[in-house]
């Protein structure tokens, strides 16, 4: 089975915080995202790497940044956390040779 | 972009019902997944399907790609059915997913 782990399950920061949201799955894809999702809004793409230190935008990458180092492992960056930015973060990851993707439990980040 | 809708947005069922709930999308797709979002937050993979017919258990999923259409069926609902149920279909690459905004079920014993 594909595991996708993210590093924490709830999250409080401060407004002006650097945060980071790290992912890390365990069956060698190429792929990997991080989304955001807003109720009523589904999930909208932050980033994507499609390959070690590779990186393309998504619909929403204002306020975030991403940094792919190894291939398992995928992090968001909240360069100065703010408020607008509470929501749950999810990552996924994906083969390039298959349609699926797989996602990780989730962050659930809240800015005071 | 392309544009997912999903219908309804809410569905209460009794423990036991049927449900068919809906995704229309606004152009050809070359992938089509329907997810289920469990209360804590997890994405489970329900179904791969950019057209046809799938069955897994009391769950089953029909895409008419030339309709531009997918409708998933749940059967004998039962409470640990409950959660949100997102349709998502990329068009060009399998890097550019788009998500409807999911249908809230839920399923009262």
């Amino acid at each position: 089975d594909v595991k996708v782990t993210q590093s924490s399950r709830y999250l409080v920061k401060r407004t002006g915080e650097k945060v980071f949201l790290e992912c890390v799955q365990d069956m060698d894809h190429e792929n990997m995202f991080w989304y955001r999702q807003d109720p009523g809004l589904g999930l909208r793409l932050i980033y994507f790497s499609y390959d070690v230190k590779m990186k393309e935008k998504g619909d929403i990458p204002e306020g975030y940044s991403v940094s792919r180092e190894k291939k398992e492992r995928f992090s968001l960056i909240l360069e100065s956390a703010s408020t607008n930015q509470t929501s749950m973060y999810l990552c996924a990851s994906r083969s390039a040779s298959q349609y699926e993707q797989y996602f990780g439990p989730g962050t659930r980040l809240t800015v005071t | 972009g392309i544009q997912v809708e999903q219908s309804p947005p809410d569905l209460i069922l009794q423990e036991g019902a049927n449900s068919t709930l809906r995704c229309n999308f606004s152009d050809s797709v070359n992938n089509l997944q329907w997810f289920h979002q469990n209360p804590w937050g997890q994405l489970i993979n329900l179904f791969y399907i950019p057209s046809g017919t799938k069955q897994n258990g009391r769950l089953s999923a029909t895409t008419v790609a030339t309709e531009r259409y997918s409708l998933l069926y749940i059967s004998s609902s039962q409470t640990t059915d409950s959660g949100v149920y997102f349709c998502a279909v990329t068009k060009y690459n399998n890097n550019d997913m788009r998500f409807g905004a999911g249908t809230r079920l839920t399923v009262k014993p």
